[in-house]
């Protein structure tokens, strides 16, 4: 069985800064992926990050990166110069395989609503 | 042309009441999943279909009946629907790294 944790309920953070979402995992699956979404207040699910148990390489996307540190199992999102419209809530997620058997499906963290202030 | 949709937006009913929502994926993909997210936003995986077929059951009570008439259609029906199944209803579709997309989902309100 997958688990995910998430320990920070909330975040605040001012505007044009850095800010960490942490995650830790736990599998007993030998490859799996991590993900990441975001659910702003519209309720919406948005898909900002994936990155592969194997992949040497943090994977980035724009303003966000993950920090993959597989022996601490832990993958944490990094949101760089903050912006308003990042408030929302953000949700860590991972399935117990890479990519290829076509359905996966989903174990989902508590999730951690990050506001940012101007 | 949105990506995963579904109807109605909102839906809010009587208790044992029987009510369907829709989805439709356009992206091509074979799978698609109905997710339940609960009034703390807990999400959590209710089915998943694979070319119209049945994958995961995730010990969802028998009123839950999926309905895959082809791969790009999954749709949800619930019979005598109980308070306790208020919650938004997420439809989405697998991508290659299994990534989800999910559709706006469908906020049900059993009064």
């Amino acid at each position: 069985a997958q688990k995910i944790t998430q320990t920070q309920p909330g975040m605040f953070v001012q505007e044009k800064e850095a800010v960490t979402l942490d995650c830790t995992y736990d599998t007993s699956d030998p490859s799996y992926g991590l993900f990441w979404y975001k659910q702003p207040s519209s309720g919406e699910m948005i898909f900002l990050i994936y990155q592969g148990s194997y992949d040497q390489q943090n994977a980035t996307e724009g303003r966000y990166s993950l920090n993959f540190q597989k022996a601490r199992k832990s993958a944490n999102l990094v949101i760089s110069a903050s912006q308003l419209g990042d408030s929302a809530m953000y949700f860590c997620a991972m399935t117990p395989s890479l990519g290829g058997t076509g359905y996966s499906t989903l174990t989902f963290g508590k999730g951690t609503m990050l506001l940012v202030s101007p | 042309d949105t990506a995963v949709s579904q109807t109605p937006k909102y839906l809010v009913t009587q208790m044992g009441n029987d009510k369907s929502i829709k989805c439709e994926q356009n992206l091509g993909h074979d799978t698609m999943y109905w997710y339940k997210q609960d009034s703390k936003k807990f999400l959590k995986i209710m089915f998943s279909y694979n070319n119209k077929e049945l994958i995961i059951n995730e010990t969802v009570p028998n009123r839950f009946s999926p309905k895959s008439p082809d791969k790009a259609h999954l749709n949800l029906h619930i019979n005598s629907l109980e308070l306790g199944d208020s919650a938004v209803y997420f439809c989405a579709t697998g991508g290659p790294y299994n990534e989800q997309f999910f559709g706006p989902g469908t906020r049900l309100t059993v009064l």
